[in-house]
């Protein structure tokens, strides 16, 4: 079964600073992989999804990206961080073909 | 798209008694409906699901019906506990279409000793 490592957990970050969040994933290739964002209110808002290496969808437009270097790794980025950027980020994975989502831990980031 | 009502937001009950979410989907071509459960601080997790083949499925106190005509499919608790308190999630996906589940809103379940 697979496995979603997120990092880091917490993350405090002051407005207008970069933001770097990472996820991989263990014990399966070419997953389908998601970042959700979950503010206030604790719904999941969709922010990316992806089918493979190099391939991004953008659910919702934002001050934020993602980008998927390698097979099993993830990552979540802005440039400049706002204030409505804070939230609990979790990863996601999905083998391929399957229905399960297997979350990771999430990343807490406060913006300041 | 698909999109995916649940109700209530907030539910409160006494431990003991039983605990019904409810959620509704949109797009016919749905056939995988998974229920997630989310403790404080912690990942959502998969406690059941069901296929549209099926109607009803339990796992010891926790129990989903599906409705496929009228799109509606529910969560079940019975003799809640307080571990039982939670976020809940339904999601609706077709494994013909879209491969990303639409998640309800949540249901944050309060189970009082």
């Amino acid at each position: 079964s697979q496995t979603i490592h997120q990092w880091p957990a917490t993350l405090v970050q002051p407005v207008g600073s970069p933001l770097s969040l990472e996820c991989t994933v263990e014990g399966t290739s070419n997953p389908n992989l998601y970042w959700y964002r979950q503010a206030a209110g604790r719904g999941l808002q969709l922010l990316f999804y992806s089918v493979g290496i190099g391939q991004i969808s953008s659910e919702v437009p934002q001050n934020l990206s993602a980008s998927r270097p390698q097979d099993r790794q993830f990552i979540l980025s802005s440039k400049k961080l706002l204030l409505s950027d804070s939230g609990f980020y979790l990863c996601a994975g999905q083998v391929s073909g399957a229905n399960v989502l297997t979350f990771g831990a999430g990343s807490r980031l406060t913006v300041l | 798209g698909e999109n995916v009502e649940q109700h209530p937001s907030t539910l409160s009950v006494q431990e003991g008694d039983s605990a019904v979410i409810k959620c509704t989907y949109s797009d016919s071509a749905s056939n995988y409906f998974p229920w997630y459960k989310q403790e404080l601080g912690k990942r959502p997790q998969l406690i059941i699901d069901i296929r549209s083949n099926v109607g009803e499925k339990k796992d010891q106190r926790i129990a989903v019906t599906l409705n496929k005509t009228a799109k509606h499919f529910s969560l079940h608790i019975t003799e809640t506990q307080p571990e039982d308190s939670a976020v809940y999630f339904c999601a609706a996906k077709s494994t013909g279409g879209s491969y990303i589940p639409t998640f309800g809103r949540g249901t944050s379940l309060i189970v009082h000793p």
